[in-house]
């Protein structure tokens, strides 16, 4: 059983391009939660999902990012026209009903 | 792999105790952090602490850290019902753009 895998693992953007994060959960695991990282700082909440449903969305920005999961498929962190304050390590982790398991993270780098 | 390590794998303690987690880790790090969570629910951040911090606190956590034995403690004071919840510690490796968890203590306030 393979872990949460994260792609890709780095993302350099230009300034206003989209970025797109890709988290597949372990097998069987139906809840998704994002975080962000920023240098020297802890994991910040940002979205919880399960499958089809954003369930605590109040750590993502209102603007520019949105989150899913669908049926089938990983699920996806989308930022669009990114700016340099979204450079940070991106975390996703799965749960099913107990303890999450993480994935190593997306470096986004915006220049 | 997971380089925190986190003991006891269990603690159960009455309201009003004080609880005591360690965490071990095995490279040089930058950080340490702590989380906390709930079941079925993503990780809460608790605290951080850098390399070179040797005491924090932050309410009724107090965390300590010992880089040259590389080990972690976090007490908790005059415990509650609501503390119950699983405790991770984190080594922050961000500038290799891994974030490593222990396996967690779950600790359980009886009322």
């Amino acid at each position: 059983n393979a872990g949460v895998m994260q792609n890709p693992r780095h993302l350099v953007r230009r300034r206003g391009q989209e970025a797109r994060l890709r988290c597949s959960p372990m097998k069987g695991h139906s809840h998704v939660y994002w975080y962000r990282q920023l240098p020297e700082e802890g994991l910040k909440f940002m979205v919880y999902l399960q499958k089809e449903n954003i369930i605590d969305e109040s750590g993502m920005p209102k603007e520019r990012f949105s989150a899913e999961f669908p049926k089938e498929g990983p699920s996806i962190l989308r930022i669009q026209q990114v700016v340099r304050g979204d450079s940070a390590a991106y975390f996703c982790a799965s749960s099913l009903q107990g303890d999450a398991f993480f994935g190593q993270g997306t470096r986004l780098t915006v220049v | 792999s997971q380089q925190g390590e986190e003991d006891p794998q269990a603690l159960s303690i009455q309201e009003g105790e004080n609880a005591t987690m360690n965490c071990s880790y095995k490279t040089s790090i930058n950080n340490l952090q702590w989380y906390r969570q709930n079941s079925g629910r993503g990780l809460v951040h608790l605290i951080l602490i850098r390399s070179n911090e040797r005491e924090k606190h932050s309410g009724r956590l107090r965390v300590t850290l010992d880089t040259s034995k590389k080990s972690s403690s976090l007490l908790i004071t005059a415990s509650r019902a609501a503390d119950t919840a699983s405790y991770f510690c984190a080594t922050d490796l961000y500038n290799n753009n891994d974030m490593r968890f222990g396996a967690g203590t779950r600790l359980t306030v009886k009322p």
